[in-house]
């Protein structure tokens, strides 16, 4: 089966770092997306990772390794408006997007 | 500005009413979906409609149907539905449906049924 896992709960202290990991086992991969979404609000497009590495965007950066079926989001500088769930999705090899469950991320002053 | 609305935003319905979600995005696009989300649980994909056509149809239920007039508009007709069907229902629209294709969601409409 398809499987994406991302832990359920995370909390931070504003101002510092949080990386939120996100693990997948998919039929193919077509690529690796992040959204951000806040209570009663549409999941919004963060980042998009097919190849290996680092993309940065801002205080945002999110990183891909194939070979070991992993990303993960960092968020540097928190801001309290950052407390959001946060959600990783994989396309397979049909194009579909599988979701993980999200990541609720609290953030403390 | 996500460029997706969708109304009501609210429902509450009896199991044996009829109603009906509707979608409108404004971007353009050519790709259009229907998401379930309830709590704690992953996103799940109900319908897919790439160019007015329906392309994915997930083992949704019948209770559940998908109406798509044109490319910017998509209607989740609802009857017979049962409690667990109350959720969270987000529409989406993309370009198209392929690799690089990032999908904007709307606001959503949240559902109970009792």
């Amino acid at each position: 089966g398809q499987n994406i896992d991302q832990p359920t709960e995370m909390t931070a202290t504003e101002g510092a770092i949080v990386q939120i990991n996100c693990t997948y086992q998919t039929s193919g991969f077509n690529g690796l997306f992040w959204y951000q979404q806040h209570a009663g609000e549409a999941p919004t497009f963060l980042s998009y990772n097919v190849l290996d590495g680092l993309e940065e965007k801002g205080r945002f950066s999110s990183f891909l390794s194939r070979s070991k079926g992993y990303s993960y989001l960092l968020l540097k500088e928190l801001q309290m408006k950052d407390s959001a769930s946060y959600l990783c999705a994989v396309r397979d090899s049909n194009y579909q997007l599988i979701w993980g469950a999200g990541t609720k991320l609290i953030i403390k002053p | 500005e996500t460029g997706v609305t969708q109304t009501p935003r609210h429902l509450v319905m009896g199991m044996t009413n009829k109603k009906s979600l509707k979608c409108e995005q404004h971007l353009g696009h050519n790709a259009m979906y229907w998401y379930k989300q309830s709590a704690k649980k992953p996103l799940e994909l109900m319908f897919v409609y790439n160019f007015k056509e329906q392309t994915e149809n997930n083992s949704v239920p019948s209770r559940f149907s998908p109406e798509c007039p044109n490319s910017s508009h998509l209607f989740l007709h609802l009857h017979t539905l049962q409690p667990e069907d109350s959720a969270l229902y987000l529409c989406a629209s993309s370009p198209g449906t392929g690799d690089t294709e990032t999908q904007y969601f709307g606001p959503g409409t949240r559902l109970l049924v009792l």
